[in-house]
C-alpha cells in the first residue's frame, strides 16, 4: 500500500464548478500536510497548508480527519487557471520524523471554458 | 532573494558518465531534500539533509551521492549515470521540520 494514496483522475470539470479532491495517508504518526500544485513541466509550488481545524484560501478549502486519516481539497468556483495537477504531501512523521515530505501521485484538474 | 537555484536545466549524458546536479538556497534553510519524478510514479525522496554535515537515504538513493559541507549547497551526484535515471530532478528547502518545502525549477536528465 501506498504511503499517501490519490485518485490520479483526470477531473474534467466546467468554469464556476465546485471540485473535490480526496486523499488517504498511512502513517497515523504523521504531523503535518499540504496541497501542493504543479504545472506541467514546472516545479512543485506550495498551494496550502492543511490544519485538523480546517483551513480556507480564497476558493481553496482544506481539511484534515485525523481519525480516518484522509485529506481534503475542495476548489470552489473553478476557473481555467486552476487547470493543474494537485499533490498530496504528508510529513513523514515518527519519532525519527526528520522532516521528509512524502507525496502522493496527484490528482489532475482540467477546467474546460 | 532567489529561492532555491538548481543547476542545469537540462542534461544529456552517455551511460557510465558521472555528474552533480547543482542546488543551492539564499533562505537559510537547515532542511533539504532532492527528489526524482517519473511518469506515473510521483516524487520520489532520493537523499534529504537536515543540516550542513548531516545526511542520509531517501526511497531511492542507489546510483547517487550527496554531501552537505554548507548549509546554502546541496549537490547531487551520479556516480555511473544509467539510462533508468532518466528523470526530472527536484531539489527543495524548508526553514523547519514540519514545514513546507520550497522547490527549485529542477533538472531534465537524460541519459542514453
Amino acid at each position: 500500500r501506498k504511503e499517501v494514496e490519490q485518485d490520479p483522475g483526470p477531473f474534467n470539470v466546467p468554469e464556476g464548478a465546485t471540485v473535490a479532491f480526496n486523499c488517504t495517508y498511512s502513517n497515523s504518526a504523521s504531523q503535518s500536510f499540504f496541497w501542493y500544485r504543479q504545472d506541467c513541466r514546472k516545479e512543485p509550488k506550495l498551494l496550502m497548508s492543511v490544519y485538523s481545524s480546517g483551513n480556507e484560501d480564497g476558493r481553496f478549502t482544506a481539511q484534515l480527519n485525523r481519525a480516518s486519516q484522509y485529506i481534503s481539497l475542495l476548489i470552489r468556483d473553478s476557473k481555467l487557471s486552476d487547470s493543474a495537477t494537485y499533490l498530496c504531501v504528508v510529513n513523514g512523521g515518527g519519532s525519527s520524523n526528520t522532516g521528509k515530505l512524502i507525496f502522493g501521485q496527484g490528482t489532475t484538474l482540467q477546467v474546460k471554458p | 532573494n532567489a529561492g532555491v537555484t538548481q543547476t542545469p536545466k537540462f542534461q544529456v549524458l552517455k551511460t557510465g558518465q558521472s555528474m552533480t546536479l547543482q542546488c543551492a538556497q539564499d533562505m537559510n534553510h537547515e532542511y533539504m531534500s532532492w527528489y526524482r519524478q517519473d511518469p506515473g510514479m510521483g516524487l520520489r525522496l532520493i537523499h534529504y539533509s537536515v543540516g550542513a554535515g548531516i545526511t542520509d537515504q531517501g526511497e531511492v538513493p542507489n546510483g547517487y551521492n550527496v554531501s552537505r559541507s554548507t548549509t546554502e549547497d546541496f549537490p547531487l551526484r551520479l556516480l555511473s549515470a544509467a539510462p533508468s535515471q532518466t528523470s526530472v530532478y527536484f531539489c527543495a528547502s524548508s526553514l523547519t521540520r514540519s514545514g513546507g518545502y520550497t522547490f527549485g525549477s529542477g533538472t531534465r536528465l537524460t541519459v542514453v
